[in-house]
This record gives C-alpha cells, sequence and structure tokens, in this order.
C-alpha cells in the first residue's frame, strides 16, 4: 500500500493553467480507471473534484478536469482563481495486496 | 444532500481503545459501503478501513490490520470504527466517508480528532 507521488507544491498566476501530476504503478492508477481528486481547505474536510479519471460531480467547476496516460494521472485547473488555493489530493484504487484506496502525498497549490 | 457525522474522538492513552461512529444521513445507507480516512496533523490523508454495504466485506490498511475493527448498522444508518490497541502514531482526524465503488471515498464528513497520548 505504497502511497503515490505527487510534487510537494505548485504555483500560478490568476487566470493560468497548473497540472498537478499523480504517479501510481500498475497495481493502481495503472490497472484501473478509479482516480479520484480531492481538494482541501485548511481545516476542512475533503472536497471530491474529479472521478473515474475525468469526471466531474454536479457543481464542480468545468476550470477542473482529469486524465491519465499509463501509471500517471493528472489533475488541470484552468482560469486559475484566488479561491483554488489549496492541498490537492490523488487517490486510486490498489489491488496491491487485498482491495484499497492509496493517496497521494498532496500538493500545495498557491495562486500567486 | 448525503451528510455524514462523526463522534467519539478524544484523548487515549497508548494501548487503549475508543470507538468512533458516523450517522449518515441523506441516501440509502445500505446500499453504499463506507470507509474511514485519517488525517495526522499537518500530513496528507491516508486510507484506513471500508466495508460494503451488507458489511460482508471489509477492507483494511496494513496500519491498523488486527487492530481495527469496522462495522455497520443499517438500521442505525451508522458505520463504526472500533479502535484498539492504539499507538501514538494513530493520532489524527479520523474522516468517515461514503464510497464509490468498492472502497472509494466520495462524499466526507467534518471529522473527528482521536489524540493517542500519554
Amino acid at each position: 500500500q505504497s502511497a503515490l507521488t505527487q510534487p510537494a507544491s505548485v504555483s500560478g498566476s490568476p487566470g493560468q493553467s497548473i497540472t498537478i501530476s499523480c504517479t501510481g504503478t500498475s497495481s493502481d492508477i495503472g490497472g484501473y480507471n478509479y482516480v479520484s481528486w480531492y481538494q482541501q481547505h485548511p481545516g476542512k474536510a475533503p472536497k471530491v473534484m474529479i472521478y473515474d479519471v475525468n469526471t466531474r460531480p454536479s457543481g464542480v467547476s468545468n476550470r477542473f478536469s482529469g486524465s491519465k496516460s499509463g501509471n500517471t494521472a493528472s489533475l488541470t485547473i484552468s482560469g486559475l482563481q484566488a479561491e483554488d488555493e489549496a492541498d490537492y489530493y490523488c487517490s486510486s484504487y490498489s489491488t496491491s495486496t487485498t482491495p484499497s484506496e492509496v493517496f497521494g502525498g498532496g500538493t500545495k497549490l498557491t495562486v500567486l | 444532500e448525503v451528510q455524514l457525522l462523526e463522534s467519539g474522538g478524544g484523548l487515549v492513552q497508548p494501548g487503549g481503545s475508543l470507538r468512533l461512529s458516523c450517522a449518515a444521513s441523506g441516501f440509502t445507507f445500505r446500499s453504499y459501503g463506507m470507509s474511514w480516512v485519517r488525517q495526522a496533523p499537518g500530513k496528507g490523508l491516508e486510507w484506513v478501513s471500508a466495508t460494503s454495504g451488507d458489511a460482508g466485506e471489509t477492507y483494511y490498511a496494513d496500519s491498523v490490520k488486527g487492530r481495527f475493527i469496522i462495522s455497520r448498522d443499517n438500521s442505525k444508518n451508522t458505520v463504526y470504527l472500533q479502535m484498539n490497541s492504539l499507538r501514538d502514531e494513530d493520532t489524527a482526524v479520523y474522516y468517515c466517508a461514503k464510497v464509490r465503488g468498492l472502497v472509494s471515498p466520495d462524499s466526507w464528513g467534518q471529522g473527528t480528532l482521536v489524540t493517542v497520548s500519554s
């Protein structure tokens, strides 16, 4: 149950686009289309922004999009806004041992 | 609207036990798996455990296997996490989450803080 790999931090200016990567293995990201992305503001519970690689829940801005290639998933945020500043976590269904969910270490997004 | 309300957190000594509860509303509880995810202070998210809608299947992270037990009472729309043999490293905010698919967290509660310290 090893963690997925994310960059510790990314930054961008308002209006720009940024992409956060999330790298796993063939037992998780590469083997299933069950990647999720969560946004977490300080002191708050995580909120799902993307599930099943590229599906947005109702109410989530279309500025958020997800994709996957091989063992790496990506979250792209376009038209950055101040309120996007938060921690972002990826996760994936995993069968490295028993069925489980594995998370990335998190990426701090700073809007300059 | 999905609502999840955790309770039962608090301060416990190493080696002690604690039971967390999560009361659910706003969806057909018995039709969905439920999970627990934790977050140590200043750290990232760690998946802990999940149970199927009928409680027939349970899953655990290696870090808690043999010490924690997940269960549910579909008549009370509540999921539980019995935590035994607690260690300092179990200190975290514990979130309850409705599951999408087999184990993947979807909607989250606000969390309850568990502190393991002497």
